[in-house]
């Protein structure tokens, strides 16, 4: 398996734009996460999926971001309209099939360093 | 007050030493994660662990659930094992992981 795939790896981009985060799992990993990881903030959970579906979205900024996964295999992460402050790495991860707690690995992606000027 | 606290926030070694980062955690978890970033930015999850030690190769990691704390370890550092390494915890079956602010490891030839 490939592994996590993220893209794009490096984004640079207006204050004011959209922008669209992607990520692809490890296949039959069937919970999803993405984390933002910045200087002031360490890595913190944005939202994650369980078989699809948002279980936890608290970590979700403000109405600017929004993440959907439409299918086991894709995740997006968006936001409209972008600003300076939301410079970050952001990270995907999957990890595999729970059992009564889900403590499983996680398998990273390799992130995507934005950059909103 | 952060509810992961690492230490120490910098370590610099020789290479050869035994190296040790700390990890202390304030709320009940059901796992913890050690994770390894280099400096390229890719994040490998080491070690998850509910009790007792871990091993893999020259690092171990070991947790007491009574006191909260857990450590990792490294035996005969070498450069390479220079990066950020990463204390996380996970709640309940919730799967989110809340993250210290990690221990950046520089080891020198």
């Amino acid at each position: 398996d490939a592994g996590v795939i993220q893209s794009p790896r490096h984004e640079v981009t207006e204050m004011g734009q959209e922008v669209t985060l992607r990520c692809k799992p490890i296949s039959g990993h069937d919970y999803l996460f993405w984390y933002r990881q910045t200087m002031m903030r360490g890595l913190e959970l944005l939202i994650y999926f369980n078989n699809n579906v948002p279980i936890d979205d608290s970590g979700m900024p403000e109405d600017r971001f929004s993440a959907k996964m439409p299918n086991a295999s894709f995740s997006t992460l968006k936001i409209q309209p972008s600003e300076p402050r939301d410079s970050a790495v952001y990270f995907c991860a999957s990890s595999f099939p729970t059992g009564l707690f889900n403590t499983g690995e996680l398998f990273f992606g390799e992130g995507s360093r934005l950059t909103v000027l | 007050k952060n509810e992961v606290e690492q230490s120490p926030q910098n370590l610099t070694a020789q290479e050869g030493e035994f190296i040790t980062i700390n990890c202390s955690y304030s709320v009940g978890i059901s796992a913890l994660h050690w994770l390894q970033q280099h400096p390229g930015g890719g994040i490998v999850s080491l070690f998850m662990l509910s009790s007792g030690k871990k091993k893999h190769g020259r690092l171990i990691a070991t947790i007491n659930i009574q006191e909260k704390h857990s450590s990792l370890h490294i035996t005969a550092s070498h450069p390479r094992d220079s990066a950020v390494y990463i204390c996380a915890v996970s709640r309940g079956s919730q799967g989110n992981l809340i993250f210290g602010k990690g221990t950046k490891l520089s080891v020198k030839p």
